[in-house]
């Protein structure tokens, strides 16, 4: 049971122009979202998080909305940077904050 | 600070046979987590620990299992190995309050089993 789902493996965009990752969950008992990079051959590492009592956070070149109706999260990069090609991936927790719900992943590509 | 430290980082099992993933962190975290990642797939979580001594099942803990006799080690434990548990794992730590800074990951442990 997908709770959390990314629904573009992948994108590609031009240095400089707005990034934008999706993702959609199903399980309306979350309350925390979070979004994570991820390398070749090296581990998630945090990227910026969201409780479910906002609708927007923003960290330097990195904002995520919240749309809790429509149950859709998005992360927004601006300016893209070459630098910012990896894997992105959408995680959401809730109720018991140990088992927290991770998507599949969109491949960011930013283009020099 | 190493952060979370997973060996081997790639490893390959035959059918049945039997070995330990390691994992070790220095930030004192009291959470621990392991997680599998398969091809296409988001990260699923296997067991986790909120402190030594106390461990519990995840969303795939089945052919699995976990000790934790200290803060730092969180050892994942695979008996009978099937070619179902070729994946990528990782292993992950946090502080309380996690929310707000995530998970910190080890950089994951390869494995194939034929």
């Amino acid at each position: 049971d997908q709770q959390v789902k990314q629904n573009s493996p992948s994108l590609s965009v031009q240095e400089g122009r707005i990034s934008i990752l999706n993702c959609d969950y199903t399980n309306s008992m979350f309350d925390y979202f979070l979004w994570y990079k991820k390398y070749p051959a090296e581990g998630p590492t945090f990227l910026i998080s969201i409780s479910s009592i906002k609708d927007k956070n923003e960290d330097g070149r990195f904002t995520v909305f919240l749309n809790k109706s429509a149950k859709h999260l998005s992360l927004h990069i601006v300016p893209s940077q070459p630098g910012d090609s990896a894997v992105y991936f959408c995680a959401a927790s809730g109720g018991n904050n140990n088992d927290m719900r991770f998507g599949a992943g969109t491949r960011l590509t930013v283009k020099p | 600070n190493a952060g979370v430290t997973q060996t081997p980082k790639f490893r390959i099992l035959k059918i049945g046979q039997s070995m330990t993933l390691q994992c070790t962190q220095d930030m004192n975290h009291n959470y621990m987590y392991w997680y599998r990642q398969d091809p296409g797939m988001g990260l699923k979580l296997i067991y986790y620990s909120v402190g030594a001594g106390i461990t519990d099942k995840g969303e795939v803990p089945n052919g699995y299992n976990v000790s934790r006799s200290t803060t730092e080690d969180f050892p994942l434990r695979l008996e009978l190995a099937a070619p179902s548990q070729t994946s990528v794992y990782f292993c992950a730590s946090s502080m309380q309050g996690w929310a707000n800074y995530g998970y910190t990951f080890g950089s994951g442990t390869r494995l194939t089993v034929v």
